[in-house]
C-alpha cells in the first residue's frame, strides 16, 4: 500500500512566521507535487519535483518555496506565513510514466 | 491550458442514483479520473477512463465520456450516506493533473 504522510493534520502560525510543512512517501515515487485546496477553487498545484533536487513551479508558486533533498521527502516552505496563506495543504506523489498520484490527508493551516 | 469545470453541490436521498458532471477543453488527456476526497481526508483514486473508451463500470459506479462534447460523467448507483463526500474529476496535461472544483455529494436518509 502507498503511503503518504504530512507532518501535520493542523497548524497554527502568526502573520510573518516561516512555516515548513513536510510530506514522505514510502513508495520510492519519482514525483511529488504539492497542493493547496480552497472552497470552490478545487485543488491548485503550487510546486512539483520530478527527481531529488529538482523542482518545477506550479499554477500558484507565489510566497511558496520547496526542498527535495531525498526523493522520498517534499517540504513546501512558506518564507513569510500570510493570513491568505490559510488553507488546506495536501501533498502527492507518483511514480515515473504514471499519472495516477497518491495523496497525503493533509494540513490545514491557519495563519493569524 | 486546460480548464476543468464541475457544478459545486448535488444532493440526493439515499438509494437514489448521482450524477456527477464535468466538462474539460483540452482533449489531449490520455485518461481521464475521479477522485474522492472524504471530509478530513486527502484525495482517494476511485476510477479512472480511457480516453479512447465511452464507457466503463466498476460494480456501482458508471463512468461516461463523450468526447465529442468535451463531457465526463460519474453516476453512482444506490447511493449510501458512506458515499457523502467532494468528487473531482481530473484531466492530465504537461505533466500535471488538473482538477474540477470538486462536487460535494450529500445523501440524505
Amino acid at each position: 500500500d502507498v503511503k503518504v504522510t504530512q507532518s501535520s493534520r493542523y497548524l497554527v502560525k502568526r502573520t510573518g512566521e516561516k512555516v515548513f510543512l513536510e510530506c514522505v512517501q514510502d513508495m520510492d515515487h519519482e514525483n511529488m507535487f504539492w497542493y493547496r485546496q480552497d472552497p470552490g477553487l478545487g485543488l491548485r498545484l503550487i510546486y512539483f519535483s520530478y527527481d531529488v533536487k529538482m523542482k518545477e513551479k506550479g499554477d500558484i508558486p507565489e510566497g511558496y518555496s520547496v526542498s527535495r533533498e531525498k526523493k522520498e521527502r517534499f517540504s513546501l516552505i512558506l518564507e513569510s506565513a500570510s493570513t491568505n496563506q490559510t488553507s488546506m495543504y495536501l501533498c502527492a506523489s507518483s511514480g515515473s510514466g504514471t499519472d495516477e498520484q497518491y495523496f497525503g490527508p493533509g494540513t490545514r493551516l491557519t495563519v493569524t | 491550458g486546460e480548464d476543468v469545470e464541475q457544478s459545486l453541490f448535488l444532493s440526493v436521498r439515499e438509494g437514489d442514483s448521482s450524477v456527477i458532471n464535468c466538462t474539460y477543453t483540452d482533449s489531449s488527456s490520455t485518461y481521464l479520473y475521479w477522485y474522492k476526497q472524504e471530509p478530513g481526508a486527502g484525495l482517494q483514486l476511485l476510477t479512472y477512463i480511457f480516453s479512447n473508451m465511452d464507457m466503463k463500470q466498476d460494480q456501482r459506479l458508471t463512468v461516461l465520456l463523450n468526447k465529442k462534447d468535451k463531457h465526463l460523467s460519474l453516476r453512482i448507483a444506490d447511493t449510501q450516506t458512506g458515499d457523502s463526500a467532494i468528487y473531482f474529476c481530473a484531466g492530465y496535461q504537461g505533466g500535471k493533473l488538473i482538477f474540477g472544483q470538486g462536487t460535494e455529494l450529500s445523501v440524505k436518509p
